[in-house]
């Protein structure tokens, strides 16, 4: 069964830098697009980015755009989220999920667990 | 971006119910639009895609429809485990992007 394990998050303090990691298994994780989607405290869903089967293309909210990278290493079946200039509005849990093909047009199938990121001094 | 618009903000039922929940986006998605549940402290789950499709696994009273700007969930009889707050998103266009929620409530 697909299995997407989150781990990296914590307590960070505002400026600096976290990577979240995402360990996929129970699927051919190279013919699948990735992406985070995150849920501040008490609100809805956001979605953050996305990464095509092979990398090869990502897209970002505007709300992360120049902060936030997406990666992934089909080696490893692992995706990441390097967080960098970190800022209070983005505390939030942050999911990793599977879509359901490998580029345009598929809609999330699978989520993790989640991570919670809190950014605080 | 493409603004995806939910009513209502929350909704109201009983057990047996009949529900819609609306989904608006600002312009043209086609049928680019998913349906998914969420209950507190889980992850969401998938229950429609291209705005009709049944996910594998999903009770047959869930049902999805409407194609361009406007569509709709309905649950046509709810049952206890059906209470959770229910979000849209659209994957026409990057960023995709989700409704603020609909929560359905007792």
């Amino acid at each position: 069964q697909v299995q997407l394990v989150e781990s990296g998050g914590g307590v960070i303090q505002p400026g600096r830098s976290l990577r979240l990691s995402c360990a996929a298994s129970g699927f051919t994780f190279s013919n699948y697009g990735m992406c985070w989607v995150r849920q501040a405290p008490g609100k809805g869903l956001e979605w953050v980015t996305l990464t095509w089967y092979d990398g090869s293309n990502k897209f970002y909210a505007d709300s992360v755009k120049g902060r936030f990278t997406v990666s992934r290493d089909n080696s490893k079946n692992t995706l990441y989220l390097q967080m960098n200039s970190l800022r209070a509005e983005d505390t939030a849990v942050y999911y990793c999920a599977k879509t359901m093909g490998s580029s345009y047009f598929e809609a999330i199938d699978y989520w993790g667990h989640g991570t919670l990121v809190t950014v605080s001094s | 971006d493409i603004q995806m618009t939910q009513s209502p903000s929350t909704l109201s039922a009983s057990v047996g119910d009949r529900v819609t929940i609306t989904c608006r986006a600002s312009q043209t998605i086609s049928t680019w639009l998913a349906w998914y549940q969420q209950k507190p402290g889980k992850a969401p789950i998938l229950l429609i895609y291209k705005a009709s499709r049944v996910e594998s696994g999903v009770p047959s009273r869930f049902s999805g429809s409407g194609s361009g700007t406007e569509f709709t969930l309905t649950i046509s009889s709810l049952q206890p485990g059906d209470f959770a707050t229910y979000y849209c998103q659209q994957y026409d266009n990057y960023p995709y992007t989700f409704g603020q929620g609909t929560k359905l409530e007792i």
